[in-house]
C-alpha cells in the first residue's frame, strides 16, 4: 500500500509569512503526528491528531498549529515564519497506539 | 518524562567490521523502544522495535538490539556492515499514556568506510 505522503518537498519562505504543510497517512490510519528536526535540537515532537482531534502537544508556540481533516489528511500551518523554523518536518503514521509510526519523506523548509 | 540517550555522536567503521550503536533510556514507566534510520534527504525508516516477549529483537537487514530492563538500555548491533548501512540512526521511546509520541536521542552518524 502507498506510504505517507508529504507536501510539497522543499519550500522556500521569507521570514514573517506563514505556511501550511501537507500529510497524507497510510490509507486506514488514524493518527497523524509531526515532528520538526533540525541540527541543532534534533527530533522534537510538535503535535499529534487522532480522528481528527489533537491527542497530544509537544512545548512549541502558538505559531505552529495543525488540523486534521475526515480522510485523516493532517496539515500543520506555521505563522510568522522566524529564521528558526527553517527544519526538515516530518509526518507520521500510525493506528493510534504507541507501537510504532511510518514516517514520510518529509518537507524542507528553508526561511530567509 | 522519557528520555533518550545515545552515547556516540559519530560512529566510523571499515565494511565488513562489526559495529554497536548505544542507546540507554530514562522512564519511570514500562516503554516501548525503537531503532530509525535516516539516509540523506530521506524520512525515517523504522528498522526494528521492541513491544513485549523476546528482549532480542532482529531486523531483515542483519541489525539486531536487545532490550536490557536493568541496565535501561537497547543497544543496535551488527555483526558485519556494509557501506550500503552508512547513514543516521535514531533511537526512540514511547510509552502507553503518551500515544503516538516518540521521545528520540540526539542520532549517531554511522559512516562505513571501505
Amino acid at each position: 500500500k502507498a506510504g505517507v505522503t508529504q507536501t510539497p518537498r522543499y519550500l522556500i519562505k521569507t521570514r514573517g509569512q506563514q505556511v501550511t504543510l501537507s500529510c497524507s497517512p497510510i490509507s486506514g490510519h488514524r493518527s497523524v503526528s509531526w515532528y520538526q528536526q533540525t541540527p541543532g535540537q534534533g527530533l522534537q515532537f510538535l503535535f499529534e491528531y487522532f480522528s481528527e482531534t489533537q491527542r497530544n502537544k509537544g512545548n512549541f508556540p502558538g505559531r505552529f498549529s495543525g488540523r486534521q481533516f475526515s480522510n485523516s489528511r493532517s496539515e500543520m500551518n506555521v505563522s510568522t515564519l522566524e529564521l528558526g523554523d527553517s527544519a526538515l518536518y516530518l509526518c507520521a503514521s500510525g493506528t493510534g497506539g504507541p507501537y510504532g509510526y511510518t514516517f514520510g519523506s518529509g518537507t524542507r523548509l528553508t526561511v530567509v | 518524562a522519557q528520555s533518550v540517550t545515545q552515547l556516540d555522536s559519530q560512529v566510523p567503521v571499515f565494511e565488513e567490521a562489526p559495529v554497536e550503536l548505544r542507546c540507554n533510556y530514562s522512564s519511570s514507566v514500562s516503554v516501548y523502544l525503537f531503532w530509525y534510520v535516516q539516509y540523506p534527504n530521506q524520512g525515517l525508516q523504522l528498522l526494528l522495535k521492541y513491544l513485549s516477549g523476546s528482549t532480542l529483537v532482529e531486523s531483515i537487514n542483519g541489525f539486531e538490539a536487545e532490550f536490557n530492563k536493568s541496565q535501561t538500555s537497547f543497544h543496535l548491533r551488527k555483526p558485519s556492515v556494509h557501506i550500503s548501512d552508512t547513514a543516521e540512526y535514531f533511537c526512540a521511546v514511547s510509552v502507553e499514556t503518551s500515544g503516538s509520541r516518540l521521545t528520540f536521542g540526539e542520532g549517531t552518524q554511522l559512516t562505513v568506510n571501505p
